[in-house]
């Protein structure tokens, strides 16, 4: 483990589902971000949140909603999604969003929406 | 726009074997760079940060380098191991207004025993 842990590992949906990706750190780190990681393609930034404050929305569809109710928390609620938004869902978090410092990324969570 | 490449895409050795990954960035204009590892289904596991001042850092068998005016940043894998195979990906920590980690697709290694 890293530091930075999320769940589920695994998540199967239909496209009228209803769920939530968590993410938790006890790292006491200040930043915490959420990355599509799609085949082949780089990874992609979708939310920044820096002291519970969403300081970024990288263009994401609004069937994407982050939450963090505190610094060590980070929720992703998913609704209506489409096939292609199956991918491998990750968390990360740093000690602040002052350049400098590393990132450290969470294992991710699965999904494959049907 | 910040662009990261990774060169080779995929990359087959014997055990034992010394390799360099590549990594080129397209805007000099960076906080620092870090090498991550991730297996095949996982998270990211962070190997070395090399802050924009610093020409390398060391951990182990791996050394990584940066060049900021040319651009690129190497990871060097002495003796690989089988253990090693992994997709090895870089990620520029990048300024200008919104700080943001621009990753490259990423190096599949695969270390034959």
């Amino acid at each position: 483990e890293t530091g930075v842990t999320q769940t589920p590992r695994h998540l199967v949906m239909g496209m009228t589902n209803k769920k939530s990706l968590k993410c938790e750190q006890h790292l006491g780190h200040n930043a915490m971000y959420w990355y599509k990681q799609s085949a082949k393609k780089p990874l992609e930034l979708m939310f920044v949140y820096s002291l519970e404050e969403r300081v970024e929305n990288n263009s994401v569809p609004s069937r994407f909603s982050p939450e963090c109710p505190n610094s060590s928390h980070l929720f992703l609620h998913l609704h209506t999604l489409q096939p292609e938004d199956s991918a491998l869902y990750l968390c990360a978090s740093s000690q602040s969003l002052a350049p400098g410092y590393g990132y450290t990324f969470g294992s991710g969570t699965r999904l494959t929406v049907v | 726009k910040q662009e990261v490449t990774q060169i080779p895409a995929a990359l087959s050795v014997p055990e034992g074997e010394n390799l360099v990954l590549n990594c080129s960035f397209t805007d000099s204009a960076i906080y620092n760079l870090q090498w991550f590892r991730q297996d095949p289904g996982k998270g990211l596991t962070s190997l070395l940060l090399i802050q924009s001042s610093q020409r390398e850092q060391t951990s182990g068998r791996l050394n990584a380098s940066l060049d900021k005016s040319s651009g690129r940043s190497t990871l060097y894998i002495a003796a690989s191991q089988p253990g090693d195979s992994a997709t090895y990906l870089c990620a520029a920590l990048t300024q200008g207004g919104s700080e943001k980690l621009v990753f490259g697709k990423g190096t599949k290694l695969t270390v034959n025993p």
